[in-house]
């Protein structure tokens, strides 16, 4: 089993509609859950962090942790084209450990 | 800004040849890193480095080596490039701290060996 599990997609959705996005992992040292965000052609970029269950929000966006089974997620409110990208789940065990990565989920928001 | 800029967007090189990836970091970061970005297998990570001249194996280190002589600046060596390296490769670096101290990532260097 690998250690994280994402939906590759591709996942595709009208403007305006709530997107969920979401991770499995199979570790339980791991304490600390991002979500990257990946346009074409370009870099990885964070986007959100947490490190506790429970929920984060940050504007349209909200991530989601449930340690118990294992499970994350990203929810994005009201999606616009603008949000169309790869969205990375990332994880660690704490600042001396490398972070692992899922595969990513390709996003289009369709005007 | 933090500006992580890898030195060529894309490169298409021959078996065999010795290829350089260079790297440079604008931000003081300690913590430097080189991932593969493959369509299926998500980031795999290379090398990393967490000062100047030290390196320590990522996941899939074999038929690779880095330098890194200036803390601003990673190299990352293929001796001997081969098809199955063909591949996009992101650098990026990191300032050690909290565990969410995010990665900054370069663009990539979309490498191409025929």
């Amino acid at each position: 089993q690998k250690e994280v599990e994402q939906d590759p997609g591709p996942l595709s959705v009208p403007e305006g509609a709530i997107v969920s996005l979401n991770c499995t992992y199979s570790n339980s040292a791991f304490q600390y859950f991002m979500w990257y965000r990946q346009y074409s052609r370009k870099g990885p970029e964070l986007l959100m962090y947490t490190y506790s269950s429970g929920n984060k929000e940050d504007g349209r966006f909200t991530a989601q942790v449930d340690k118990s089974s294992k499970y994350i997620s990203l929810f994005i409110r009201d999606s616009q084209p603008s949000d169309s990208a790869t969205y990375l789940c990332a994880m660690n065990r704490g600042s001396n450990y490398k972070l692992t990565f899922g595969k990513g989920t390709l996003l289009t928001v369709n005007p | 800004d933090v500006k992580v800029t890898q030195s060529s967007r894309y490169l298409v090189k021959r078996t065999g040849e010795k290829v350089f990836l260079e790297c440079v970091q604008d931000m003081d970061h300690e913590n430097m890193f080189w991932y593969r970005q493959d369509p299926g297998l998500g980031l795999r990570l290379i090398y990393f480095s967490y000062d100047v001249k030290m390196k320590e194996k990522g996941d899939i280190p074999e038929g690779y080596s880095v330098s890194r002589e200036k803390k601003e600046r990673f190299s990352l060596i293929l001796e001997s490039a081969s098809t199955n390296q063909t591949s996009m490769y992101l650098c990026a670096s990191r300032s050690p701290g909290p565990a969410v101290s995010p990665l900054h990532f370069g663009n990539g260097t979309r490498l191409t060996v025929t």
